[in-house]
């Protein structure tokens, strides 16, 4: 079974400042079949990049991801207030879906 | 609207079973597998199990498999997920997720409170 390590557990940045993500799954992710979420408190998951590095219907343009293999990162090219949240990778192989444990995007 | 709407979640002792059901509205219900993930403070966001548009196929995780049963009925738009056996470890909030062809969750309900406790 893969297992998603994501770093670092929490960021501290501020509005208009760059933010990376990185998920390392523990073996090659085939096809990759890697997507990201983000979690606001209160608020269930909203799925924001699919296969790697496309974005999903209504994702603004600042949220940017890419890798493969193991090595996949969520950019957030310039954090607006809303983006300060919970950010979790998750893959799919062999009838199982795997969650990263997530990173969290704070207010500096 | 698009969405789904869990329902049932409550307090229930170690032991106990519970149903959660899920409605769906807005989109073509069958056309979709419906998913069941778990949250909790301390392990995250758990997938639970997957039941395919056409009932073909269901998986489970290990740590349900055997006492949780995933269902649905398509032409009632609803999906369900007995949970028998309960746990304390089983506390959680339970969200009933849809399943896109590449094995993302494209949409996710509000989820539904379980707390197993004596």
């Amino acid at each position: 079974e893969i297992v998603l390590t994501q770093s670092p557990g929490t960021l501290s940045l501020s509005p208009t400042e760059r933010a990376t993500l990185s998920c390392r799954p523990s073996q090659s992710v085939a096809g990759n079949y890697l997507a990201w979420y983000q979690q606001k408190p209160g608020q269930a998951p909203r799925l924001l990049i699919r296969s790697a590095s496309i974005r999903a219907p209504g994702i603004p343009d600042r949220f940017i991801g890419s890798g493969s293999g193991t090595d996949f990162t969520l950019t957030i090219s310039r954090l607006e207030p809303e983006d300060f949240a919970v950010y979790y990778c998750q893959h799919y192989e062999q009838s199982k879906w795997t969650f990263g444990q997530g990173t969290k995007v704070e207010l500096k | 609207e698009v969405q789904l709407v869990e329902s049932g979640g409550r307090l229930v002792q170690p032991g106990g079973s519970l149903r959660l059901s899920c409605e769906a509205s807005g989109f073509t219900f069958s056309d979709y597998s419906i998913h069941w993930v778990r949250q909790t403070p301390a392990k995250g966001l758990e997938w639970l199990s997957f039941l395919l548009g056409n009932y073909e196929t269901l998986y489970y995780a290990d740590s349900v498999r055997g006492r949780f049963i995933m269902s649905r009925d398509n032409a009632k738009r609803s999906a369900s997920l007995q949970m028998n056996r309960l746990r304390v470890e089983d506390t959680a909030v339970y969200y009933c997720v849809r399943g896109w062809l590449d094995n993302t969750f494209d949409l996710w309900g509000q989820g539904t409170l379980v707390t197993v406790s004596s």
